[in-house]
């Protein structure tokens, strides 16, 4: 079974600083990889996603994500973060074939303070 | 494109009465649908699968009778919770696989909020 590891519970940063968070996955097969976003009180978003190709994957808001595949991993960045990045951020992994679920990690809180 | 709707996106019932939760892919068709619990200021967990036409595949642990799941056309998939009780209140996710997808994304609707009294 796919299981998903986010190692930051909390994370806590300036604007204007740089941010890794860690994803880590298990599983033998093909993924397709996501991180998702979830602001106070809305619903998810999706940053970025990976299907195959360039391993460095572009999003939204200026987040990137790097898949490495002899790592299992698909660790999130954003060289300086603002206020408004303040939110709950989720990586998720489902299989290559279709019709699988998408399975979360458990997420990591993100404070921005200004 | 690719947009789920979910309805109601709020409700509130008194313990001991059943809600019905609609998910509709909107644009786009899809066989297989997913629904997801999350409590607060913790993650998505997968309830069950939702295949058009068939019975819904549900997780380890969570109760088939409680959770009913219906899929009868390829844009519709219903979770009713049966007799609800407070322990159920949450906040109810589904997403949608389009037909055509071939990388096997999933489109999530924007939730519904149950809350039991």
């Amino acid at each position: 079974a796919q299981s998903v590891s986010q190692h930051n519970h909390h994370v806590i940063l300036s604007e204007a600083a740089s941010l890794e968070l860690g994803c880590n996955y298990s599983y033998g097969g093909t993924v397709n990889l996501f991180w998702y976003v979830q602001y106070p009180g809305q619903h998810l978003q999706l940053l970025l996603k990976y299907f195959s190709g360039d391993p460095l994957v572009k999003g939204i808001k200026g987040f990137e994500a790097e898949f490495i595949k002899s790592k299992f991993s698909f660790n999130l960045r954003k060289p300086s973060v603002q206020w408004s990045d303040t939110a709950e951020y989720f990586c998720a992994v489902n299989a290559g074939e279709a019709g699988t679920a998408l399975i979360f990690g458990k997420g990591t809180t993100l404070s921005v303070s200004s | 494109g690719a947009v789920v709707s979910q309805h109601p996106s709020r409700v509130i019932c008194k313990s001991g009465t059943s809600v019905k939760i609609e998910c509709r892919s909107l644009d786009f068709q899809a066989t297989t649908m997913f629904w997801y619990r999350q409590f607060p200021k913790k993650s998505l967990m997968l309830m069950a699968t939702s295949n058009e036409g068939s019975k819904a595949t549900y997780e380890q642990g969570v109760e088939k009778d409680k959770f009913l799941i219906n899929h009868a056309s390829l844009t519709l998939s219903t979770l009713t919770v049966t007799s609800a009780h407070p322990e159920d209140s949450s906040f109810y996710i589904c997403s949608a696989n389009p037909l055509s997808n071939v990388n096997n994304e999933q489109f999530f609707g924007p939730g519904t909020r149950l809350t039991v009294l």
